[in-house]
């Protein structure tokens, strides 16, 4: 079946520090890749996608670029604010089907 | 517009009770889905609608679980005997499926204990 593998568990940065997530997926035919943020309390909120390969979603700073050679669709954002710290989830998912989510990575963001 | 709202926020249950989650999407949405969340991991979706009719419940452990979409707008979902293995936050989440890529809007989501 589809999955979705986020590598780090956990970061902590700086303000103004580079953030990298590596999102890496596995699907049958041609997904549509998401990332989602989460705040506490809260219920995932849409950030971008992107549907086709080298397409670049990006949103509030935040982008990522769909590789079907790789497998991948890394988030970056160049620098992070306190008001960054959530957790990240990578997602795939069809036409008008459900996502498939990773575990979640979650970001700290610290003065 | 309003978004995704979602009752009780909060259910506390002894093992073996019952418990009910009402949803109400986006209006003009036409799919609803269900998601489980357990603690710090990420959404698991149980069952999604389009309109009226079920699109896929092949996640949703039919054994306990029921949810219905009788109009194709409001939706419960419904735990009939409840495990500690079900704790976890349920989400629901509206889409459109002619709107973009039907980005899935969430509500806030019940976050349900079973002692």
């Amino acid at each position: 079946g589809d999955s979705v593998t986020q590598t780090e568990g956990q970061v902590a940065l700086s303000e103004e520090d580079f953030l990298t997530i590596h999102c890496n997926y596995s699907a049958s035919g041609y997904p549509a890749l998401f990332w989602y943020v989460q705040y506490p309390g809260e219920g995932p909120q849409f950030l971008f996608r992107a549907s086709r390969d080298k397409e670049k979603g990006s949103s509030r700073g935040f982008e990522a670029t769909y590789d079907k050679g790789t497998t991948s669709f890394h988030l970056r954002k160049a620098s992070v604010q306190e008001s960054d710290s959530a957790v990240y989830y990578c997602a795939l998912g069809g036409h008008a089907q459900g996502l498939t989510f990773g575990l979640g990575t979650r970001v700290s963001v610290f003065p | 517009e309003a978004g995704v709202t979602q009752s009780p926020r909060y259910a506390v249950l002894q093992e073996g009770q019952a418990v009910s989650f009402w949803c109400d999407p986006i209006s003009g949405h036409d799919t609803l889905y269900w998601y489980q969340q357990p603690r710090d991991q990420g959404p698991q979706l149980l069952v999604y609608f389009r309109d009226e009719a079920v699109i896929d419940n092949s996640q949703l452990p039919s054994d306990r679980f029921s949810a219905v979409r009788p109009k194709g707008t409001n939706s419960t979902l419904k735990i009939q005997s409840a495990k500690q293995g079900d704790t976890a936050t349920y989400l629901c989440a509206s889409s459109h499926r002619d709107w973009g890529w039907h980005e899935q809007y969430f509500g806030p989501g019940t976050r349900l204990t079973v002692l």
